[in-house]
């Protein structure tokens, strides 16, 4: 069975810094393309960054040079570092993995890392 | 960028259809996903490549797309089914995932 469990949520002050984790079970974290997609209170769904299966990644403009996406094959786990958070980085974090095939849509997800920017 | 446009609700008494729509400029060329979010929970796929559902998925769940609309539709509505409710296509240009606002699925 597939299953993502993340950890590392919390409170933090801004222009700290904060890792979050999603340790993959039932797949190898190599397998599939793997995002980190965030969710503000009474706002939709937002990517944050990808890792493809082939090891590139991206991430959008609003928090280019600030997030980092990695994953450890040997603990087949997905990180996010997040420096410099602003108080507009606040949000539910889940990690997600992509179904196989073209364009295929998000098949598993996690259950979700509350994390909050704030004096 | 490319915009996808959700309804911010849908209200609909238990047994009746419920039909939430996506609109995006010809979206009916693109594949469409929904996902089902229930409060505190994360999103759960509920239709995949417009039409498919996954497995585990009631049968009440469909969906189609055309032209500048994509629907999913709840047949035989239950309170169990009252949630958030969001598509997603990928932009062509970029591979990235984009998502539309949402819309809250209320059983009256």
């Amino acid at each position: 069975e597939v299953q993502l469990v993340e950890s590392g949520g919390g409170l933090v002050q801004p222009g700290g810094s904060l890792r979050l984790s999603c340790a993959a079970s039932g797949f190898p974290v190599t397998g599939n393309h793997l995002y980190w997609v965030r969710q503000t209170p009474g706002k939709g769904l937002e990517w944050v960054s990808l890792i493809l299966a082939g090891g590139r990644t991206d991430y959008p403009a609003s928090v280019k040079g600030r997030f980092t996406i990695s994953r450890d094959t040997s603990e087949n786990t997905l990180s996010l570092q997040m420096n410099n958070l602003r108080a507009e980085d606040s949000a539910v974090y889940y990690c997600a993995r992509q179904g196989l095939g073209y364009n295929y849509g998000f098949d598993s997800w996690g259950q979700g890392a509350l994390v909050t920017v704030s004096s | 960028s490319y915009v996808l446009t959700q309804s911010p609700s849908v209200s609909v008494y238990p047994g009746k259809t419920a039909n939430i729509t996506c609109g995006g400029i010809d979206i009916g060329s693109k594949s469409v996903h929904w996902y089902q979010q229930k409060p505190g929970q994360a999103p759960l796929m509920v239709i995949y490549y417009d039409s498919g559902r996954p497995s585990g998925i009631p049968e009440r769940f469909s969906g189609s797309n055309s032209g500048n609309t994509a629907t999913l539709t709840i047949n035989r509505v239950e309170a169990g089914d009252e949630a958030d409710y969001h598509c997603q296509v990928w932009d062509t240009s970029t591979d990235h995932p984009i998502f539309g606002g949402g819309t809250k699925l209320t059983v009256l």
